[in-house]
């Protein structure tokens, strides 16, 4: 079995500003791991993901996560915030078949101008 | 590239009304199709998933069904709708060994009155 929690239902940050939201993982097996990000009224866009290898990965839009399996994080963060990094932010953890993947129930990430 | 495509945008059906949903896929073969609905503030249930043509599988009990009847179709349906069918539904896909990633349609906001 697996699970997601996401620490925090609404994150707000000044433009600018450090941008880090929180994902813990619980995994029976060697993990995949997603962030998502979703504007409103739209589907789901990858924004980065963890399979094997380096623990650091990068994604678009200047996001970047780090595994940490003896901490089963999986934390996003972007070094400076844009008005456009305004959406709605989800974990996700799957055994390999990442279209089956068990999801948090997001963060709302707010940037304040 | 692979596509994916998913209508209506939106939908407005009174209770007890019959459900049809649409998603298809292009650029693929052979794809694992999946039906998700997000309910408000909440995250992503998986509802159903398919790996073939007329292979489906439920992973919640519930008034809604799905089909395959092709290869890059995926329909969600129900007889009778009730209130609490109200949700965005997101229909996804990933290559057929379960992908290192999940591609999502734009949703169809459903709303049951």
């Amino acid at each position: 079995a697996q699970s997601v929690t996401q620490l925090g239902s609404h994150v707000s940050v000044s433009e600018g500003a450090l941008v880090l939201l929180r994902c813990n993982y619980s995994s029976s097996v060697p993990p995949y791991l997603f962030w998502y990000v979703q504007y409103p009224n739209q589907g789901l866009q990858l924004l980065l993901k963890y399979t094997t290898g380096a623990t650091l990965v990068k994604g678009i839009n200047g996001f970047e996560a780090e595994f940490k399996k003896s901490e089963t994080s999986f934390h996003l963060t972007k070094p400076s915030a844009h008005m456009s990094d305004a959406a709605e932010y989800f974990c996700a953890v799957s055994d390999h078949n990442a279209g089956k993947s068990t999801f948090g129930d997001g963060t709302t990430l707010t940037v304040k101008p | 590239s692979q596509t994916i495509h998913q209508w209506p945008a939106t939908l407005v059906q009174p209770v007890g009304s019959p459900l049809s949903l649409e998603c298809t896929v292009e650029g693929t073969s052979n794809p694992n199709l999946y039906w998700y609905r997000q309910a408000a503030g909440r995250g992503l249930q998986l509802l159903f998933y398919s790996i073939g043509i007329g292979q489906i599988s439920s992973e919640v009990p519930q008034n809604l069904s799905a089909s395959r009847p092709q290869d890059r179709q995926f329909i969600l349906s129900s007889k009778k709708l009730l209130l609490s069918d109200s949700g965005f539904y997101l229909c996804a896909w990933s290559n057929l060994a379960g992908g290192t990633e999940a591609f999502f349609g734009q949703g169809t906001r459903l709303t049951v009155v």
